[in-house]
C-alpha cells in the first residue's frame, strides 16, 4: 500500500463543474502539499498546509489531521485547469529533513 | 527569471554512457531536493542537500548514481553507464531551511531533465 493515495486517478469534467481530489496518507506528517504538474511541464505548489483549509481563486484546499485526508476542490472549473494534480507529505522521513512523499496524481481534463 | 533551473531540458544517451544534470537553486535556498519520475507514476525521492552536505541518498540510488553540491549552491547529479531503466524525469527542488521548527518551507520545483536511454 503507497503512502499517499489519490482518487480518482483519472477525472474528466465539464467546463463550469465543481471538482474534488482526495488524498488520504498513512504516515505523520509535517505538511501536507497539492501540487500541479502539465504535461511535459514542471511541478508548480499550489498549497502547503499544516491544518484547517486555505483558498487561492477557485482553488481551496482542506484537511483532516485526525483522518489523515486532504481534498483539493475546483470551483467553476476551466479548460486551463487540465493538469496532473499530485498530493504529497513532507516530514523528517529517514533524516532527510522535509522530503516529499508523493501520491501518484489525479489526471484532470476539464472539456469546454 | 529567480526560479529553479535545470539543464538540460532533454537528454538522450545510449545505454552505457554517462550523464551529468545540472540544478540551479533559488538563490537563498539553503536546501536541495533531487526527485526522479516515471511515466504515470508520482515523483519519488533520491537525495537531498543542505547546503553542501548530502544528508540522505534514497536506497533508489544505486552506485552509478552520484549527486555533488559543492560550494552549497548549483548541485549535478551524474549516472554512470545508464541503462534503460534510467529513463525518467529527473527534477530539482529548493526550499529554505525552517530553522524555527514548524511544518518546513515549501519547495520549488525546476522544470526537470527528461532522459532517454536507448
Amino acid at each position: 500500500k503507497n503512502e499517499v493515495e489519490q482518487s480518482p486517478q483519472n477525472l474528466t469534467a465539464q467546463e463550469g463543474e465543481f471538482i474534488t481530489i482526495n488524498c488520504s496518507y498513512s504516515v505523520g506528517i509535517s505538511a501536507l502539499h497539492w501540487l500541479q504538474q502539465h504535461p511535459g511541464g514542471g511541478i508548480v505548489s499550489l498549497f502547503m498546509l499544516s491544518s484547517g483549509k486555505k483558498k487561492h481563486g477557485r482553488l481551496i484546499a482542506t484537511i483532516n489531521i485526525q483522518e489523515k485526508h486532504s481534498s483539493l476542490h475546483i470551483t467553476a472549473s476551466h479548460p486551463r485547469d487540465s493538469a496532473v494534480y499530485i498530493c504529497a507529505v513532507s516530514g523528517n522521513y529517514g533524516g532527510a529533513t522535509n522530503k516529499l512523499i508523493f501520491g501518484t496524481g489525479t489526471l484532470l481534463a476539464v472539456q469546454p | 527569471d529567480t526560479g529553479v533551473s535545470q539543464d538540460p531540458r532533454h537528454k538522450i544517451t545510449k545505454r552505457g554512457q554517462n550523464v551529468t544534470f545540472r540544478c540551479d537553486p533559488i538563490s537563498e535556498h539553503n536546501r536541495l531536493y533531487w526527485y526522479r519520475q516515471t511515466l504515470g507514476q508520482g515523483p519519488e525521492f533520491l537525495t537531498y542537500f543542505q547546503n553542501e552536505a548530502q544528508l540522505e541518498k534514497s536506497r533508489l540510488l544505486s552506485d552509478r548514481f552520484s549527486a555533488e553540491r559543492p560550494k552549497g549552491s548549483f548541485s549535478t547529479l551524474e549516472i554512470q553507464r545508464t541503462e534503460q531503466g534510467d529513463s525518467a524525469m529527473y527534477l530539482c527542488a529548493s526550499s529554505l531551511a525552517n530553522l524555527a521548527g514548524g511544518p518546513g518551507n515549501e519547495q520549488f520545483f525546476g522544470p526537470g531533465t527528461r532522459l532517454t536511454v536507448l
